[in-house]
């Protein structure tokens, strides 16, 4: 079964320093692999997605992802934070019996710092 | 396009009441998602419909829920009778194909 587990509960960052939101995943085939986001009291979004081709995933508002099967990582980074980065994270994987099956990380909560 | 819509935003009712949540996806998507948020099992995906069709259900916790897509633009989540467990948010999404799930702003339910 398909499965991600985000390394940290929460992150805390000043603005302006680098963002960094971990993820791990699991997969018996050739994954597709998102990152969305979730400000409070709002739905999700999506950030960007990972569907085997470039490795290096750029997304929206400055975050991108990059793709290391050795490592079964799928780490969000993003150069330098902004105050309106502060949410909740979801690093997703898609279950291949049902391409359209997400299966959800339990979230990162990032919070950036004045 | 107004984007997902769901109705209501938020819903407080007692226990044993039955309550109806309901989505309105994005004109010509044909995959309709019902999700689940709570703390303690975070986002968790209970059935999606392709082409008003049920497809896979397995994540319906109980008897209790129940969900129908009538058409294309429109479908409903019932839980008859609610428990107080049953307090979330509960997100619906649709997509064309294989393509983004694009969220609604969910209906906070809570049970007294």
């Amino acid at each position: 079964a398909q499965s991600v587990t985000q390394l940290d509960s929460h992150v805390s960052v000043s603005e302006g320093t680098p963002v960094l939101l971990r993820c791990n995943y699991s997969s018996s085939y050739s994954p597709s692999l998102f990152w969305y986001v979730q400000h409070p009291n709002k739905g999700l979004q999506l950030l960007l997605k990972y569907t085997s081709a470039a490795t290096l995933v750029k997304g929206i508002n400055g975050f991108e992802a990059e793709f290391k099967k050795s490592e079964t990582s799928f780490h969000l980074t993003k150069p330098s934070a902004h105050m309106s980065d502060a949410a909740e994270y979801f690093c997703v994987v898609s279950d291949p019996q049902g391409a359209q099956k997400l299966v959800f990380g339990q979230g990162t909560r990032l919070t950036i710092n004045p | 396009d107004a984007g997902v819509i769901q109705s209501p935003r938020h819903e407080v009712t007692e226990m044993g009441q039955e309550v109806t949540l309901r989505c309105k996806p994005i004109s010509g998507h044909d995959y309709l998602f019902w999700y689940r948020q709570t703390m303690m099992r975070g986002l968790e995906l209970l059935i999606y419909f392709n082409n008003n069709v049920p497809i896979d259900d397995s994540g319906m916790p109980e008897d209790r829920f129940s969900a129908k897509m009538p058409n294309a633009s429109f479908s409903t989540l019932k839980i008859q009778p609610s428990e107080p467990r049953d307090s979330a948010v509960y997100f619906c999404a649709s997509s064309l194909g294989y393509l983004e799930q694009f969220f609604g702003p969910g209906t906070r339910l809570t049970v007294l």
